[in-house]
């Protein structure tokens, strides 16, 4: 089972940050926090990871608090194109363990 | 590089037919998963492989269901018999494989199975 609670659905209009969040309370210390997202018809793709500290790529930023029992992703000026479905998934450091997917936040990004 | 290469993007099959799905992973990468993604069930993860042995197959549905990887570029699923709640769309995925944070799945373009 997942270990994260993710809000089903969010609307964010276009160029407008889009503030994804989180809840993983049940975190362990080894475990990292990941973010893919699935666009309509196509198969999951990885937007960023992080341990504790917040992280930034050329995609979005990872935000986890101090306690580590939440986050949020942040797309800085949402398009069109990022309308998808946003899965928060904890994982264990390891190269080889799957992916646990939940239900996922199907964020709608509105002109 | 090409990605994760899956064939075929479609397929229409009638209960009780073999169905054999396939998937070329990116070359060099030493994990390869294999996930099933339903309206009622959402992402669920099949079975994987690491340096061609298969680790889990516990998500593997029932004795239908196989999972073959010969070499490091190539993994088949068979369904036989397939039936019509097999509809699905069926995701290979690979990775690096290394014990690393960064340990990206890289998930090919799917295979929508359909039984009628």
């Amino acid at each position: 089972d997942a270990k994260t609670t993710q809000p089903p659905s969010m609307d964010c209009a276009e160029g407008r940050a889009a503030n994804l969040p989180c809840n993983h309370s049940t975190i362990s210390g080894n475990e990292y926090v990941y973010w893919y997202r699935q666009i309509h018809s196509q198969g999951p793709q990885y937007i960023i990871h992080g341990l504790k500290n917040n992280e930034t790529n050329e995609m979005a930023s990872l935000i986890i608090t101090e306690d580590r029992k939440s986050s949020t992703l942040i797309l800085p000026h949402a398009t069109l194109r990022d309308t998808a479905v946003y899965y928060c998934i904890v994982r264990a450091l390891s190269g080889n363990t799957p992916l646990v997917f939940g239900k996922g936040t199907r964020l709608s990004v509105i002109a | 590089d090409a990605g994760v290469i899956q064939s075929p993007r479609h397929e229409v099959t009638e209960m009780g037919q073999e169905v054999t799905l396939r998937c070329k992973p990116i070359s060099g990468h030493n994990s390869l998963f294999w996930y099933r993604q339903t309206m009622m069930r959402g992402l669920e993860l099949l079975i994987y492989f690491n340096n061609n042995v298969p680790i889990d197959d516990s998500g593997m549905p029932e004795d239908r269901f196989s999972a073959k990887m010969p070499n490091a570029s190539f993994s088949t699923l068979k369904i036989q018999p397939s039936e019509p709640r097999d509809s699905a769309v069926y995701f290979c995925a690979s990775s690096p494989g290394r014990v690393s944070s960064y340990n990206e799945q890289f998930f090919g373009p799917g295979t929508r199975l359909t039984v009628l």
